[in-house]
C-alpha cells in the first residue's frame, strides 16, 4: 500500500522548460492538493481539486496548471519555469471533510 | 492577521522535559484541527487529530478552546527523537476541503 506516491522525487530545470509532476494515491480519497514549501513560508496550496472532475486554485496558482486526471491521480504542470518556482513540492490527499490530509514525499525542483 | 499563527520557537528543551506549544486561528467557523509533525526536508505527517474535549496520545496530549480560538499541543517527557517541527492545521466548514497549515513551531530537544 503505497498511499501517496510522487513522481519525480528530485528535478533541475532550465528557465523557460515546462514539466508534470505526477502524484497518484491508492487511498480511494475523494479530494487531492498541490502545496509548495519554501524556507520561512510554510505550505503554500497552490491548486485543489476537492473531487474528481473539479479543480480550484489556490494561495499561489500563477505559473502552474492542475489535472485530475481520474480519482487517483492529480498533476501539477509547470508551462515556463521560473527560478521563483524553485521549491518542494508536496501533493496531498483527503477522504472527505473533517478528516487530515496524508502527503507523498515530495519533489525537489530546481529552476536555474 | 494570518488565518493560522503559530510561535516559530525555536524551543529548545533537555530530555525529559515538557513544552507546550499554542495555536491561534482567525475563523471561527472552523471544525476541525490537527497537529502535524515534520522533520527536515521531509513531508508532514500527521501527529494528531485534536477533539473539542481535549485527546491525549501516550506523551502528547492536544486541546481545544472555540472561546479564545486556540489550540495546544502539550508534549511529556521529551525524547530526542521529538525534535522536529510542528504544524498546527485548522480546516473551516464551506471552503471545500481546504485545510490551512501554520508555518510551524521548532522543537529542539538536547541531551
Amino acid at each position: 500500500n503505497a498511499g501517496v506516491t510522487q513522481t519525480p522525487k528530485f528535478q533541475v530545470l532550465k528557465t523557460g522548460q515546462s514539466m508534470t509532476l505526477q502524484c497518484a494515491q491508492d487511498m480511494n480519497h475523494n479530494s487531492m492538493y498541490w502545496y509548495r514549501q519554501d524556507p520561512g513560508m510554510g505550505l503554500r496550496l497552490i491548486y485543489y481539486s476537492a473531487s474528481e472532475g473539479t479543480t480550484d486554485k489556490g494561495e499561489v496558482p500563477n505559473g502552474y496548471n492542475v489535472s485530475r486526471l481520474n480519482k487517483r491521480e492529480f498533476s501539477l504542470r509547470l508551462e515556463s519555469a521560473a527560478p521563483s518556482q524553485t521549491s518542494v513540492y508536496f501533493c496531498a490527499t483527503r477522504r472527505d471533510s473533517n478528516q487530515p490530509q496524508h502527503f507523498g514525499d515530495g519533489t525537489r525542483l530546481s529552476i536555474l | 492577521r494570518k488565518e493560522v499563527e503559530q510561535d516559530p520557537g525555536p524551543f529548545n528543551v533537555p530530555e525529559g522535559a515538557t513544552v507546550a506549544f499554542n495555536c491561534t486561528y482567525s475563523n471561527s467557523a472552523s471544525q476541525s484541527f490537527f497537529w502535524y509533525r515534520q522533520d527536515c526536508r521531509k513531508e508532514p505527517k500527521l501527529l494528531m487529530s485534536v477533539y473539542s474535549s481535549g485527546n491525549e496520545d501516550g506523551r502528547f496530549t492536544a486541546q481545544l478552546n472555540r472561546a479564545s480560538q486556540y489550540i495546544s499541543l502539550l508534549i511529556r517527557d521529551s525524547k530526542l527523537s521529538d525534535s522536529a517541527t510542528y504544524l498546527c492545521v485548522v480546516g473551516a466548514t464551506g471552503t471545500a476541503s481546504k485545510l490551512t497549515f501554520g508555518t510551524g513551531t521548532r522543537l529542539q530537544v538536547t541531551l
